[in-house]
């Protein structure tokens, strides 16, 4: 049990191109999400968390207008990297929370890289 | 501030031995504790979780909580090459206004060498 999925697990774009990340939990409900980042060698950095069918909280220095995440469900965070420049290069990686514990789960990851 | 500090290593451990990986959290009233392992390239995966004073074991793991010295660590036992990963270890740390949030540490560097 426990299962998150994200979808794509590697995508390349072009600079200034939006890119969408599909996280979902797929065998609980989860009404919490969040979504990290990871550069080479670093630890994760918590970007925002995301609550089913309210806004996100955004981590200090993370802009809220080009990272715009949506929890539309219980099961469903999309996460989109809006004009996308190569620095938003890195590893994301979505984690769910079933709600009776503070035990996340994590996505399989997705690797963004912009030409 | 509200912290979750581990060394960051690497630890090197002979394979068959047993590693032992440490971990300090800020805040007092914390009560949810976990270890996730990291291998290089891939998303955590949660190992162990302990909500109480004393040791949890499960297979080559125990995981170990000291609630009054605010300190976790997790021991592996007969470690393998296939234990070689990134251990992080996670709190929930009061984020305020009655909320908790699952604080990670950068996490330690384990090499089990063959």
């Amino acid at each position: 049990g426990a299962v998150v999925s994200q979808h794509p697990s590697r995508v390349i774009c072009k600079s200034g191109t939006s890119v969408k990340i599909e996280c979902r939990s797929l065998d609980f409900q989860a009404t919490t999400m969040f979504w990290y980042r990871q550069f080479p060698k670093q630890s994760l950095m918590l970007m925002a968390t995301s609550n089913e069918g309210s806004k996100a909280t955004y981590e200090q220095g993370v802009e809220k207008d080009k990272f715009l995440i949506n929890h539309a469900s219980l099961t469903l965070s999309t996460l989109t990297v809006t004009s996308a420049h190569p620095e938003d290069s890195s590893f994301y990686i979505c984690s769910a929370e079933p709600g009776n514990s503070y035990e996340q789960y994590f996505g399989p990851g997705t690797r963004l890289t912009v030409t | 501030q509200k912290e979750v500090e581990q060394n960051s290593g690497p630890l090197s451990v002979p394979e068959g031995a047993i590693a032992s990986l440490n971990c300090t959290y800020s805040d007092r009233g914390s009560q949810s504790f976990f270890w996730y392992r990291q291998y290089s390239g891939k998303s955590p995966e949660l190992i162990m979780s302990i909500y109480s004073n004393g040791d949890k074991e499960d297979g080559r793991f125990t995981a170990q909580l000291n609630k009054a010295s605010q300190y976790v660590s997790l021991l592996i036992r007969d470690s393998q090459p296939s234990d070689s990963a990134t251990y992080l270890c996670a709190a929930e740390l009061y984020s305020g206004a009655g909320s908790y949030q699952l604080t990670f540490g950068k996490g330690t560097k384990l090499s089990v060498i063959p």
